[in-house]
Formats: C-alpha cells, structure tokens, sequence
C-alpha cells in the first residue's frame, strides 16, 4: 500500500459544479496534512492546510477524518481557472518529512 | 516574500555531461533545502534534503556520487547532476525552509527545471 494515495483522476467537471476527492495515508502517526495544486509544468503552490477541525476558505474546504485515515478537498462553485493537479501531502509523523500524493487531475469544462 | 528562484527553467544536454542547477531563496534564509523529482504523471519524490555548511541527507535510492548536492550559503544550494543519461530526463523542483524540520507550508518551491538528456 502507497504512504499517500489519491484517484489520478482526470475528474471532468462542468463550470459551476461542486467536485470532491479524497486522499488515504497509511501512517496513523501523521501530524500535518495539506493540499496542493500543481499547474501543468509548474512548481506546486500551497492551497490549503487540513486541521482536525476542518477548514474552510472560499469555495475550498478541506477535511481530516483520523479514524479512517484521509483527507478530502471539496470545491464548490468550480471555475476554469481551477483545472489542475491537486496534491495531497501528509507528513511522516515523527521525522517531518513530507509524504506526497500522486495528485488527482481536475479539468473543469466550460 | 518568500521567494525561491531556480536557474535554469530548462536544460537540453547530450548524454554523458553533467549539468548544474542552482535554488536561490530571493528574500529569506534557507535554513534547509530539498530537491525533488517529478517524472510525468508521478507524484514529487523527495531526493535529498540539504542543510546550509553540511552534506546533503540522501534517500533510498538515490545515488550521492550521481547527484551532487552544495548548500554553501543560506541562500543557495546547487544541484548538480553528474554523467546525465536519458533516464534522468525529469522535472527537478527545489523547496526552502527557514525552518530545520521544513515540514508543511513553511516550503517555499522553486519553479523547477526540466532536464532532457539526449
């Protein structure tokens, strides 16, 4: 099993919908998790930090469920400009280092 | 702020030379700085990770006397990839933190370069 594993997607989406994907991690030790949105050819840009209690910011939010292991990233009222590769990334527990997810493909059509 | 710069954006080479690719932190100091690899439809592989004045931590796999990695300064580590063959044709991505655990959002990244190895 994967550290970090995600639906490679391409999830196809009309302009204006709601999409939600999830992410599972293997190490129940893992402390930090985040979302990241990779542009084709770009370096990856922070989107989002996953807290136990949730997190919301626009029409991204983004949750943590511990007991069964994953994080999902919903995206509400999707635009064009939010086709990309989304990143799930965990930490490794103890040693900080950072784990990352394979990424799920968004394409959101006009 | 919190910018990091990489040079250069792209790089073509003949197999068999080596090629150099510098990670600056533009407007901080990087107390830590990783180097990642990314092959198409793959996720970011972390290579090494390299604290300023000390040798580079390697992962598994990764071969040390291939990929050569200087942090002379807070602001700059050098990547160096020595003897380039075709299969190490990627996109290399650097990250910096002012932080030594450098977990989470306190990684700032580069804009990468592409390597083609011909």
């Amino acid at each position: 099993r994967k550290e970090v594993e995600q639906d490679p997607g391409p999830f196809n989406v009309p302009e204006g919908a709601t999409v939600a994907f999830n992410c599972t991690y293997s190490n129940s030790a893992s402390q930090s998790f985040f979302w990241y949105r990779q542009d084709c050819r770009k370096e990856p840009k922070l989107l989002m930090s996953v807290y136990s209690s949730g997190n919301e910011d626009g029409r991204f939010t983004a949750q943590l469920n511990r007991a069964s292991q994953y994080i999902s990233l919903l995206i509400r009222d999707s635009k064009l400009s939010d086709s990309a590769t989304y990143l799930c990334v965990v930490n490794g527990g103890s040693n900080y280092q950072l784990i990352w997810g394979a990424g799920t493909k968004l394409i959101i059509k006009p | 702020g919190a910018v990091v710069s990489q040079h250069p954006s792209r790089v073509i080479c003949k197999s068999g030379t080596s090629v150099k690719i510098e990670c600056r932190s533009l407007d901080f100091q990087a107390t830590t700085m990783f180097w990642y690899r990314q092959f198409p439809k793959q996720s970011l592989m972390l290579m090494a990770t390299s604290n300023e004045g000390s040798k580079a931590t390697y992962e598994q796999g990764v071969e040390k006397d291939k990929f050569l990695i200087n942090h002379a300064s807070l602001t700059l580590s050098t990547l160096t990839v020595t003897s380039a063959h075709p299969e190490d044709s990627s996109f290399y991505i650097c990250s910096a933190s002012q932080v030594p655990s450098g977990s989470g959002n306190e990684q700032y990244f580069g804009p990468g370069t592409r390597l083609t190895v011909t």
